[in-house]
């Protein structure tokens, strides 16, 4: 099994950065997601990571340290559309099926 | 809009009532999800087809879960004698066929049982 730890919730102020954390514990590794889903809607796709080092995505950033089982999302020049629940989902070695953490929910204000 | 769909968008029934949803995924897409949500959680994997073959449940699927991929296109998800415990949001994932597999979601089914 796996055990995926994220801070539940975040705010920061619109133009600012903010990164978002998440950790993970996995017998076997094969890919760490992000995904953004605003409340109501389906969760979309942001970022993949399966080697070591930073993606970087326009004003959307993902890092990860498999080493460390340690991933962050990090957000430039937050917008207010910006708030919503950000989740971290890990694949783990010989399976399709990402399990996905709890969410963090980004509040972002003026 | 070649994206997934669901439906109904939502539902509400009566406890011990049947229910049956329907997602289609996008169309080049061979692998399809189901997932439950709940206020405040990520989504929970349930079942997994590849093609028309269900390949995975997850035991969080008990045996009022059924699903089903008939023709490798558009799949059902049926729970019977629901529950209030049942309620929650039922979402739909298709996927690529490639190394990085990420998953597009659909609109998702939100279902309330009373």
């Amino acid at each position: 099994g796996q055990n995926i730890d994220q801070p539940t919730e975040m705010t920061a102020t619109e133009g600012a950065i903010v990164q978002i954390n998440c950790t993970y514990q996995t017998s076997g590794f094969n890919g760490l997601f992000w995904y953004q889903q605003h409340a109501g809607e389906a969760p979309t796709f942001l970022s993949y990571n399966v080697l070591d080092g930073l993606e970087e995505k326009g004003r959307f950033s993902s890092f990860l340290s498999r080493s460390k089982g340690y991933s962050y999302l990090l957000l430039k020049e937050l917008q207010m559309k910006d708030s919503a629940s950000y989740l971290c989902a890990v694949r783990e070695e010989g399976s399709y099926i990402p399990t996905f953490g709890r969410g963090t929910s980004l509040i972002v204000h003026p | 809009d070649t994206g997934v769909s669901q439906n109904p968008r939502h539902k509400i029934t009566k406890r011990g009532q049947n229910v049956t949803f329907r997602c289609d995924p996008i169309s080049e897409h061979n692998r399809l999800y189901w997932y439950r949500q709940t206020l405040g959680q990520g989504p929970e994997f349930l079942t997994y087809f590849q093609n028309e073959a269900q390949l995975e449940k997850s035991r969080l699927l008990s045996d009022r879960f059924s699903a089903e991929r008939p023709k490798g296109s558009f799949s059902t998800l049926e729970i019977q004698r629901t529950e209030q415990g049942d309620s929650a949001m039922y979402l739909c994932a298709s996927q690529t066929g490639g190394p990085m597999g990420e998953q597009y979601f659909g609109p998702g089914t939100r279902l309330t049982v009373t």
